[in-house]
């Protein structure tokens, strides 16, 4: 199966600047969704944008998705040193067994204060 | 609290040992998997399992077996561990349910080394 392809590999900023990373796909997807990941832990669901959505907001968080180019990025707005982690895309592709999910290689980013 | 529990934490074994990571979740979700996760190569699935007595096949599932027989317990076994199975663990569970797959929770992950 695919692996979704994160960009940049890392990315640092300062504390107020946006980030934005991207995801891109191969195949057919049913779903989208974006985890973050603090260093060595356990990783956390951040936002799911399902495949006829185009758009999904969370707070700092503003999500997209283009099912034609096969990419989804994410964006971080007024970023904070507490951003500072790694950052995944996952997958669900279409006719592939249910609950199966695919991550990209992810973001790593750092907010320096 | 809702959380998805795993141990040991941290484990030094040997080619050939028999071991089981525990995982066990409080969220009665059906939908539990494991996953590793290796530098420069994401998460990667190891096996998953839609309800108790249901289990399959991730993307890497060589070298390691697993059973639900208590919706809560996902157990992962390594019966002959190797070196090329050191890596960092998470076990992660959700609800599920037809074609929807929704958000998971992850444990703390279990960092395995083998020499």
């Amino acid at each position: 199966s695919q692996q979704g392809e994160e960009d940049p590999q890392a990315l640092s900023i300062q504390e107020g600047e946006n980030a934005t990373m991207n995801c891109s796909y191969k195949t057919s997807i049913n779903n989208l969704q974006w985890y973050r990941q603090n260093s060595g832990r356990g990783l956390v669901h951040l936002i799911l944008i399902r495949s006829n959505e185009r758009e999904k907001h969370s707070g700092r968080l503003r999500v997209t998705l283009d099912t034609s180019k096969k990419s989804s990025s994410l964006l971080i707005t007024a970023s904070r040193a507490a951003d500072t982690a790694s950052y995944f895309c996952a997958m669900r592709e279409v006719n592939t067994g249910f609950q199966k999910l695919v991550f990209g290689t992810g973001t790593r980013l750092l907010v320096s204060p | 609290e809702a959380q998805v529990t795993q141990n040991p934490r941290y484990l030094i074994t040997v080619t050939g040992k028999k071991l089981t990571v525990t995982c066990s979740q409080n969220m009665n979700h059906e939908y539990m998997s494991w996953y590793r996760q290796d530098p420069g190569l994401g998460l990667r699935q190891i096996y998953y399992s839609m309800n108790v007595e249901v289990t399959d096949k991730g993307d890497v599932p060589e070298g390691y077996k697993v059973s639900r027989k208590e919706k809560r317990n996902f157990p992962l076994i390594l019966e002959s561990p190797s070196p090329n199975q050191t890596s960092l663990y998470f076990c992660a569970s959700s609800f599920g349910g037809g074609t929807q797959i929704y958000e998971q929770y992850f444990g703390p992950g279990t960092r395995l080394t083998v020499t």
